[in-house]
């Protein structure tokens, strides 16, 4: 079924430790996203890439990096992890712009 | 920032209510979609609407991007329709989110 795969689907990490999220699209889209959803936050933006080869910030980028080496994978990279790091976080794509978003199914991320 | 603001934060009714979301935005949008989260957590699409109107079903939803607002409509609401509504705008390549609102529909 193509979409998009996200791993892991959770992951208890200590503070300090590195991790990487790993995203995956088969649908060929340009852009792709990452989010992370908090407890009466919503969902916020991390990074984001328009086409491969392009990243930019989002509203909440520090302590997170991201690449994008290809069209389907889009990776966030916890370098030193923190308790506050802990959240849901949600990979998502869209074909160009702004259309048919499309979201991953989550990775819950507890930094103890 | 843009800023992106819905209302209600929580809304409880009782199964076949009607019910009426409102999402504004502090500037001019490219796009407008609304989404649904279930409560497993899993995001998904509704409606694509930059502006005017559009109906799925039960639900429907208005985006009148010159005043700054969009509307989703809920009719004979069903307990499956709980969960998380958010509307997500699109401007200056990034996408925004509302924090959303919590409906529970009660059998």
């Amino acid at each position: 079924t193509a979409g998009i795969t996200q791993a892991p689907t959770s992951q208890i990490l200590a503070a300090g430790r590195s991790m990487t999220l790993r995203c995956t699209q088969d649908m060929r889209h340009n852009a792709m996203y990452w989010y992370r959803q908090d407890l009466g936050l919503g969902l916020r933006l991390i990074h984001y890439s328009n086409t491969a080869g392009t990243t930019g910030k989002g509203e909440v980028p520090d302590g997170y990096s991201v690449s994008r080496a290809n069209t389907d994978d889009f990776p966030l990279t916890l370098a030193s992890a923190v308790p506050s790091q802990t959240s849901v976080y949600f990979c998502a794509s869209s074909p160009q712009g702004y259309a048919g978003y499309t979201f991953g199914s989550g990775t819950r991320l507890t930094v103890v | 920032g843009i800023q992106v603001e819905q209302s209600p934060p929580d809304l409880i009714l009782q199964e076949g209510a009607n019910s009426t979301l409102r999402c504004n935005f502090s500037d001019s949008v490219n796009n407008l979609q609304w989404f649904h989260q279930n409560p497993w957590g899993q995001l998904i699409n509704l409606f694509y609407i930059p502006s005017g109107t559009k109906q799925n079903g039960r639900l429907s939803a208005t985006t009148v991007a010159t005043e700054r607002y969009s509307l989703l409509y809920i009719s004979s609401s069903q307990t499956t329709d709980s969960g998380v509504y958010f509307c997500a705008v699109y401007r200056d390549d990034k996408i925004i989110f509302g924090k959303g609102t919590r409906l529970h529909i009660l059998p």
